[in-house]
């Protein structure tokens, strides 16, 4: 079975810096793929970046890249000079195949003027 | 790009009626859409898969005669919440999963929501 594990359920960043948001799974299928998505108040949920598993190199989109280490089964989402309007609640996902995914806890991140 | 709409984006309604949720892909061909029950300050429970052309696949302890899910085209899945009652009420978001290959394995774009509140 698949799981995703996101231990912080909060996190604060002052404007302009860099934040982690910290992301571990389990699987024992060798094909995966892990996304990220971000839902603000309003409710949606949107698609941030994606890292298959055999990714040799960490994606990036814009202010946001996905560090993954695959012995360690984990994808951080590092957020670069965030801004107020990142703050929202991160969710980190995975999938197998063409299987359904699977949703962490969630961290809501809290940007400081 | 990658969108999905839903509608309506919000819907109160009377103890006993039934309710029906569109979701849609306007760009984009989705033979498989998810559809998701969240309930405040939690993650995402997944409800069922719908396929085009097919039956739905509801999770364990969702109720198929209850929430009736219809996929009848590549870019629409209906959920209809029958005679709905107060603990219906909930948050309910649909995806649909675009077919990317290695760049975005397969991954689900998601609607805005619909926030249903049972009287």
């Amino acid at each position: 079975a698949q799981k995703i594990t996101q231990t912080q359920p909060g996190m604060f960043v002052q404007e302009k810096e860099a934040v982690t948001l910290d992301c571990t799974y389990d699987t024992s299928d060798p094909s995966y793929g892990l996304f990220w998505y971000k839902q603000p108040s309003s409710g949606e949920m949107i698609f941030l970046i994606y890292q298959g598993s055999y990714d040799q190199q960490n994606a990036t989109e814009g202010r946001y890249s996905l560090n993954f280490q695959k012995a360690r089964k984990s994808a951080n989402l590092v957020i670069s000079a965030s801004q107020l309007g990142d703050s929202a609640m991160y969710f980190c996902a995975m999938n197998t195949g063409f299987q359904k995914l699977v949703f962490g806890t969630g961290t809501r991140l809290l940007v400081s003027p | 790009g990658a969108v999905v709409s839903q509608h309506p984006s919000r819907v109160i309604c009377k103890s006993g009626t039934s309710v029906k949720i569109e979701c849609r892909s306007l760009d984009f061909q989705a033979t498989t859409m998810f559809w998701y029950r969240q309930f405040p300050k939690q993650s995402l429970m997944l409800m069922a898969t719908s396929n085009e052309g097919s039956k739905a696949t509801y999770e364990q302890g969702v109720e198929k005669d209850k929430f009736l899910i219809n996929h009848a085209s590549l870019t629409l899945s209906t959920l209809t919440v029958t005679s709905a009652h107060p603990e219906d009420s909930s948050f309910y978001i649909c995806s649909a999963r675009k077919d990317g290959g290695s760049t975005t394995g397969d991954t689900q774009y998601f609607g805005p929501g619909t926030r249903l509140t049972v009287l």
